[in-house]
């Protein structure tokens, strides 16, 4: 079965860091965009982060500096490292695929993992 | 503040036709970047209704439609039901921000 599953989430305290994983089946990662999209409770949608089939990447001027995206392909996972959380960072973080591989749309998505930043 | 704009909220009777709107600008829609659209039903993770503008992915029903002019697209949904009470969003590229970008969402209420 094709899929994405998030796990890593959880409570942490402002300033701290967590590391979130993507685990998928049915696809390869490194041949395909892969995003984190996140959600803060209550609103909409925001992109955080890209890894490209290349291995370059990017991110939302909001995670800048604080936030790693990363893969490792022998376990065909995707992952994020936060540091330095901070309150506005609370959201249900989603993996997602771009099997279009450039023209950004996310045809996968998995169930997500809920961050609450909060001491 | 969100870089694509879309109402708030819409609604519409069973068996009607409702439009939702989605405005960018010249470095995202009006650039030439695709818009896709997604629902998302309480509760669940987003799913891709329309990709490339007007296209559907299989499994959707044809009930969904997409356009694009300019620097706007708008999802269109005929044939009103029940089941598609949700949060509706778009998303393109902005060439500015070298990324994606999302709608603020739009409600649809089913009366």
């Amino acid at each position: 079965e094709v899929q994405l599953v998030e796990s890593g989430g959880g409570l942490v305290q402002p300033g701290g860091s967590l590391r979130l994983s993507c685990a998928a089946s049915g696809f390869t990662v490194s041949s395909n965009y892969m995003s984190w999209v996140r959600q803060a409770p209550g609103k909409g949608l925001e992109w955080v982060s890209v890894i490209y089939i290349g291995g370059s990447t990017n991110y939302a001027d909001s995670v800048k500096g604080r936030f790693t995206i990363s893969r490792e392909n022998s376990k065909n996972t995707l992952y994020l490292q936060m540091n330095s959380l901070r309150a506005e960072d609370t959201a249900v973080y989603y993996c997602v695929r771009d099997r279009s591989n450039g023209y950004w749309y996310f045809d996968l998505w998995g169930r997500g993992t809920l961050v609450p930043v909060s001491s | 503040q969100s870089v694509l704009t879309q109402p708030p909220s819409v609604s519409g009777a069973p068996g009607q036709r409702v439009t939702i709107s989605c405005t960018g600008s010249s470095s995202n829609i009006g650039a030439g970047s695709d818009v896709h659209w997604y629902q998302q039903l309480p509760g669940t993770a987003p799913k891709l209704l329309i990709y490339g503008s007007s296209n559907r992915p299989s499994g959707v029903p044809d009930r969904f439609s997409g356009s694009k002019s300019g620097t706007s697209a708008s999802l269109a949904i005929t044939g009103l039901q029940a089941e598609d009470e949700a949060d509706y969003y778009c998303q393109s590229y902005d060439s500015s921000l070298s990324g994606s970008v999302f709608g603020g969402g739009t409600k649809l209420t089913v009366l």
